[in-house]
């Protein structure tokens, strides 16, 4: 069965100090592996996309990594504005051409000033 | 701006009434597709749309209805709503038709079924 499971819960950091959200999938196949944050009472906010194992992207203070069997979102220095949830979802692909997206459960990041 | 429309935002109803939210992307994306989001369970697919005409059920399907007659419009339709149904759902679109492509979502619809 196609799954998606991310640790921690939650996590509390402090101003500066740095850290890394994991995101493991067992899946038939890979089409896409997404990264998303989500703020109160909104919706999903996208971030990146990795399609195969090796591939990395960054965009400010965040870096996302993927291997075969998990990715990482490492976060360097945050700040209090980086305080959201981040969620993994994955596109499995293996021999059925569908539109399925399957989310992992989230981490809920907090910064402290 | 492009965007993802629901609505409405928030909905108190009863047992067994009737009701549709609406989506509408301004994108002229090709995939579509609604989530529910649960605490302690994550974002789960409830029924996406690859085109016009094509839908497919998601992880969740149970209790719930989609059409897809225009390409900018994915309505969810609850017949006989019931108290499980109550949660927090997310209408969002894509460029390609699998949604392999980034996924935008609407900022959601809060439902309350007593």
């Amino acid at each position: 069965e196609d799954q998606v499971t991310q640790s921690p819960e939650a996590l509390r950091l402090q101003e500066g100090e740095s850290s890394s959200l994991n995101c493991s999938y067992t899946v038939s196949g890979l089409r896409g592996l997404f990264w998303y944050r989500q703020d109160p009472g909104k919706g999903p906010e996208f971030l990146f996309t990795l399609y195969s194992a090796g591939e990395e992207k960054e965009k400010e203070r965040l870096k996302a990594t993927l291997t075969k069997k998990e990715s990482f979102l490492h976060i360097t220095a945050p700040k209090p504005e980086d305080s959201a949830t981040y969620l993994c979802a994955v596109h499995p692909g293996g021999s059925s051409n569908t539109g399925k997206l399957i989310f992992g459960q989230g981490t809920t990041l907090q910064v402290k000033p | 701006e492009a965007q993802v429309t629901q609505n409405p935002r928030y909905l108190i109803t009863v047992t067994g009434k009737k009701l549709t939210v609406t989506c509408s992307q301004n994108m002229n994306h090709e995939y579509m597709s609604w989530y529910r989001q649960d605490p302690g369970l994550g974002l789960r697919q409830i029924y996406y749309s690859m085109n016009v005409e094509v839908t497919d059920k998601g992880d969740v399907p149970e209790g719930y209805k989609v059409s897809r007659k225009e390409k900018r419009n994915f309505p969810l339709i609850l017949e006989s709503p019931s108290p499980n149904q109550t949660s927090l759902y997310f209408c969002a679109s894509s460029s390609t038709p699998r949604g392999n492509q980034p996924q935008h979502f609407g900022d959601g619809t809060r439902l309350s079924i007593l």
